[in-house]
């Protein structure tokens, strides 16, 4: 069964600092993973995702992610925070190839905060 | 670019009423989404509709039910509406990932903020 864990339900960088946002799954068969950001107001949009390419993905905005199969982590990094990434960062996670649809598992969020 | 439009933005409706929230996504995507968002929780599949007149229950389907006339077009519906069902909703659509077999990138609406009374 997959499932999808983000440590920080907020996160708070200054301007300029590094973001870290955290992502760790469960999954018994290599997985797609995937980031995706809600501004305020809005639906989700895609941020970037893996597909057992590059363990290193990058995505819009600077942002990047690697996979680390042994960790089980995806975790999120951008090298200088700026005041527009201010927004809900969702990790998803989707392995199940025996389900009846297309099923993505979405983890509960984290609101990043950008302190100027 | 793909575009998934949600009929409103911002809906108060009465306990009891019927309520419908409308889809339409433009990109001929075979997969539709209804998801209701609430703070803490993440994002909880309502229903899923992979063809047209087709629909799967998700993980929360109690109270809810769903229309898939035409292909670009998704609609959910509250029978009855009760107040814990105020909540944020997101439609979503994708590509059949038949290749992989996994799902997808998703495509999201803005999203209805939905308050019930």
């Amino acid at each position: 069964a997959q499932s999808v864990t983000q440590l920080g339900s907020h996160v708070s960088v200054s301007e300029g600092a590094l973001v870290l946002l955290r992502c760790n799954y469960s999954s018994s068969v290599p997985p797609y993973l995937f980031w995706y950001v809600q501004y305020p107001n809005q639906g989700l949009q895609l941020l970037l995702k893996y597909t057992s390419a590059a363990t290193l993905v990058k995505g819009i905005n600077g942002f990047e992610a690697e996979f680390k199969k042994s960790e089980t982590s995806f975790h999120l990094t951008k090298p200088s925070a700026h005041m527009s990434d201010a927004a809900e960062y969702f990790c998803a996670v989707s392995d199940d190839l025996k389900t009846s649809y297309d099923k993505v598992i979405f983890g509960p969020g984290t609101s990043l905060s950008v302190i100027p | 670019d793909v575009k998934v439009t949600q009929s409103s933005r911002y809906l108060v409706k009465r306990t009891g009423e019927k309520v419908f929230l409308e889809c339409v996504q433009d990109m001929d995507h075979e997969n539709m989404f209804w998801y209701r968002q609430d703070p803490g929780l993440g994002l909880r599949l309502i229903y899923f509709s992979y063809d047209v007149k087709m629909k799967e229950k998700g993980d929360i389907p109690e109270g809810y039910s769903v229309s898939r006339e035409k292909k670009e077009r998704f609609s959910l519906i509250l029978e009855s509406a009760s107040t814990n069902q105020t909540s944020m909703y997101l439609c979503a659509s994708s590509f059949v990932a038949e290749a992989s077999g996994r799902g997808d990138t998703q495509y999201f609406g803005p999203g209805t903020r939905l308050t019930v009374l």
